[in-house]
């Protein structure tokens, strides 16, 4: 059965710090997703992208994040430089149309 | 700005034992509905959808969920639950015709005790 696919499950970096999460979304799949989870808090959305660019984000996307596909296959999320609080647990999903979405499994990010 | 609300937070059960497990949402629209689950250690699973049609939604596991609109409410129910139920539920809604980022709930940590 096809399934998103994340890497690296886990990442620790410094306070200041680029960090790259990627993402292989389902093959046929054309919406991509972005979500995140603090923790002991709930799941938020963070950006949707379809057809090579953003549809959607919300007001935790600033700019010191971005996406990008820069393959056919891959999908990665970047954050420029890290603060304390974008510690979470970051999910990243994709769709074939609009509604069921199939998520993966996710990256832990800890910023020090 | 759409919501999502669940009002239990941890429940625990023994085997055996029904479940329902309370959600609603606010949003001056129609919606997709969905109830996904998270097993320890795993990604998020969807386990039912509502998208039109039967109000009463039958997933995976002998899940269902009923969307009544009047209420602005879609309850995921189990009759009968089993030690491996033992997750974290959440559910989460999208506007029908918009954008298509899902909200969710807090999420619901249910035990299931032998």
């Amino acid at each position: 059965e096809p399934e998103v696919t994340q890497t690296p499950s886990h990442q620790v970096t410094q306070m200041g710090q680029e960090v790259i999460l990627r993402c292989v979304p389902i093959s046929n799949h054309l919406y991509f997703y972005w979500y995140r989870q603090i923790l002991g808090q709930k799941v938020e959305f963070l950006v949707s992208f379809y057809n090579n660019e953003i549809s959607e984000k919300s007001e935790i996307f600033d700019d010191q994040f971005s996406v990008e596909r820069p393959d056919g296959s891959n999908f990665t999320l970047k954050i420029r430089s890290t603060k304390l609080e974008d510690s979470a647990m970051y999910f990243c999903a994709s769709s074939e149309y609009r509604g069921e979405q199939f998520f993966g499994p996710g990256t832990r990010l800890t910023v020090l | 700005a759409q919501s999502v609300s669940q009002h239990n937070h941890h429940v625990i059960l023994s085997e055996a034992a029904s479940l329902e497990l309370g959600c609603n949402y606010s949003y001056g629209g129609t919606v997709n509905l969905f109830w996904y689950v998270q097993y320890p250690g795993q990604h998020l699973q969807l386990l039912l959808k509502y998208f039109s049609g039967d109000p009463l939604v039958k997933g995976i596991k002998g899940f269902e969920a009923e969307f009544i609109k009047s209420k602005f409410s879609f309850n995921l129910r189990k009759p009968s639950v089993q030690w491996s139920d033992t997750a974290e539920y959440f559910c989460a809604v999208n506007p029908t015709g918009g954008g298509n980022k899902l909200t969710f709930g807090t999420g619901t940590q249910l035990k299931v005790e032998l």
